[in-house]
C-alpha cells in the first residue's frame, strides 16, 4: 500500500530533550516536505527536500534541521525542543512538480514540549 | 508575499449545500487544491483544478474559479455529517514544490 508513515504518533518530551520525528515513503517520490499546523495559521513549511542530499528552509525553519541520505526517509530533528515547537507535524511527499500530482500526506505527530 | 486566505467556521444542516472560500495571490500558471482533514488524521486529497480553468465538477463536489478575483469556491451538494472536518485550500505554481496553505476551514454539520 502507497502510504507516508510518521513515528512517534505522539510524544511529550521536556524542554531541551533532543528528539527525532521519523518519516518514510514507500512511493519512490523525489520531494519530501514537513509542515507544522497550529490552529488558526494553517499548515505552515518547515523544510523540504526535493531530492537525496538536496534540503530547503520552508517558511518556518528556526529550530529544526532535517536530513535525506536516502530517498524513502526525511527525518525532522528538534536539536533544543521548546514549547512554541508544541504542535502537529505532518511529512508529506509528492513525485514531480511538473504535474498536477499533489502530495501525499502522513497521519501527523502530536508534539506536546513541556 | 503569496498569501491564501479562508474563513475558519462555516455551519450548515445535513442535506443543504456547503460552500468553502478562498483567496490567493499567486498570478502565474498555479494548481489550486481542495484537502479534507478529518479528526485525527492527515490531508486528504479532494479534487484541484489549474488556473486555466473555471470550473471541475466530481460528483458531490463542484470546484469554481473566479481569474479575476482570484477567487475559489469548493461546493459539496447535499452535505452529510461524514463531511464535518477542516478543509484547506492550498495553491502551488507550476514547476514548484512550494505549496501555500490556507488556515483551514472547520465545516459543521447539524443533524
Amino acid at each position: 500500500e502507497a502510504q507516508v508513515t510518521q513515528n512517534p504518533r505522539y510524544l511529550i518530551t521536556v524542554t531541551g530533550k533532543k528528539l527525532t520525528v521519523t518519516c518514510s515513503q514507500n512511493m519512490n517520490h523525489e520531494y519530501m516536505s514537513w509542515y507544522r499546523q497550529d490552529p488558526g495559521l494553517g499548515l505552515r513549511q518547515i523544510y523540504y527536500s526535493m531530492n537525496v542530499e538536496v534540503t530547503d528552509k520552508g517558511d518556518v525553519p528556526e529550530g529544526y534541521k532535517v536530513s535525506r541520505k536516502e530517498k524513502r526517509n526525511f527525518p525532522l530533528i528538534l536539536e533544543s525542543p521548546s514549547p512554541n515547537q508544541t504542535s502537529l507535524y505532518f511529512c508529506a511527499s509528492s513525485l514531480s512538480r511538473t504535474s498536477a500530482e499533489t502530495q501525499y500526506f502522513g497521519p501527523g505527530t502530536r508534539l506536546l514540549v513541556l | 508575499g503569496e498569501d491564501v486566505e479562508q474563513s475558519l467556521f462555516l455551519s450548515v444542516r445535513e442535506g443543504d449545500s456547503s460552500v468553502i472560500n478562498c483567496t490567493y495571490t499567486d498570478s502565474s500558471s498555479t494548481y489550486l487544491y481542495w484537502y479534507k482533514q478529518e479528526p485525527g488524521a492527515g490531508l486528504q486529497l479532494l479534487t484541484y483544478i489549474f488556473s486555466n480553468m473555471d470550473m471541475k465538477q466530481d460528483q458531490r463536489l463542484t470546484v469554481l474559479l473566479n481569474k479575476k478575483d482570484k477567487h475559489l469556491s469548493l461546493r459539496i451538494a447535499d452535505t452529510q455529517t461524514g463531511d464535518s472536518a477542516i478543509y484547506f485550500c492550498a495553491e502551488r505554481t507550476s514547476g514548484t514544490y512550494k505549496y501555500i496553505f490556507g488556515t483551514g476551514t472547520r465545516l459543521k454539520v447539524l443533524a
